[in-house]
């Protein structure tokens, strides 16, 4: 069973710095991992699956990238719209434990 | 473009069922390759998975919640629904459909309703 342990559980930043959001599984899944974005009051957005594949519409400042177990999000330049919880996402014992914990991105 | 809205009672009393629908526009649910999934989020808390249909009628669910919880298709009115028995002020929570793409296994969620609040509460 696999296990997603996202870090850290917040991060602050100020608009305009990097952003970089990690996310480990408990054991090799391949690229089958996707990212979210979730605002308040608002349901989860898509914004990359297979690891480094952005979701239509998503900026190009979003982006994946994985090694190994480790998968990483990063945002290039903050925007103050992308202050928000972000999930990871794996599909290989849906629907128990699919979800990592959320990384808050708040305002520095 | 696809829409997906949920729609049921917001106020269960414990030890009852919780019912609720998805309505899908935009699209069909008898497409392949897709999965047709309930997520919930209690208050202040993350996502969690409940399971999720196929357009077979194939299912799949949490294994805690395997014995108390059913999730069907209506082709016919391009719906899916959820029902989760003997509920508890556990189950409250904010619960998502949405439209789950399959890649050998249900795997990654590309279109949410906006969610709607159930509380169990007598």
């Amino acid at each position: 069973e696999v296990v997603l342990t996202q870090s850290p559980a917040t991060l602050s930043l100020s608009p305009g710095e990097r952003a970089t959001l990690s996310c480990r599984a408990s054991r090799y899944i391949s690229g089958y991992l996707a990212w979210y974005q979730q605002k308040p009051g608002q349901a989860p957005r898509l914004l990359i699956y297979d690891a480094s594949t952005r979701a239509a519409g998503i900026p190009a400042r979003f982006s994946g990238s994985w090694s190994g177990t480790d998968f990483t999000l990063t945002i290039s330049s903050l925007e103050p719209e992308d202050f928000a919880v972000y999930y990871c996402q794996q599909r290989d014992n849906w629907p128990r434990d699919t979800f990592g914990q959320g990384t808050k991105l708040e305002i520095k | 473009q696809l829409q997906l809205h949920e729609s049921g009672p917001g106020l269960v009393k414990p030890s009852e069922t919780l019912s609720l629908t998805c309505t899908v526009s935009g699209g069909s649910v008898i497409s392949s390759s897709r999965y047709w999934a309930w997520i919930r989020q209690p208050p202040g808390k993350g996502l969690e998975g409940i399971g999720s249909i196929s357009n077979t009628g194939r299912t799949y669910y949490h294994p805690a919640l395997q014995s108390r919880v059913t999730i069907s298709l209506d082709t016919s009115k391009n719906q899916f629904s959820l029902e989760l028995t003997s509920v508890t002020a556990a189950d409250t929570a904010v619960y998502y459909c949405a439209r789950q793409v399959s890649h050998g296994l249900p795997y990654y969620f590309d279109s949410w309703g906006q969610g709607t609040l159930v509380t169990v509460s007598s």
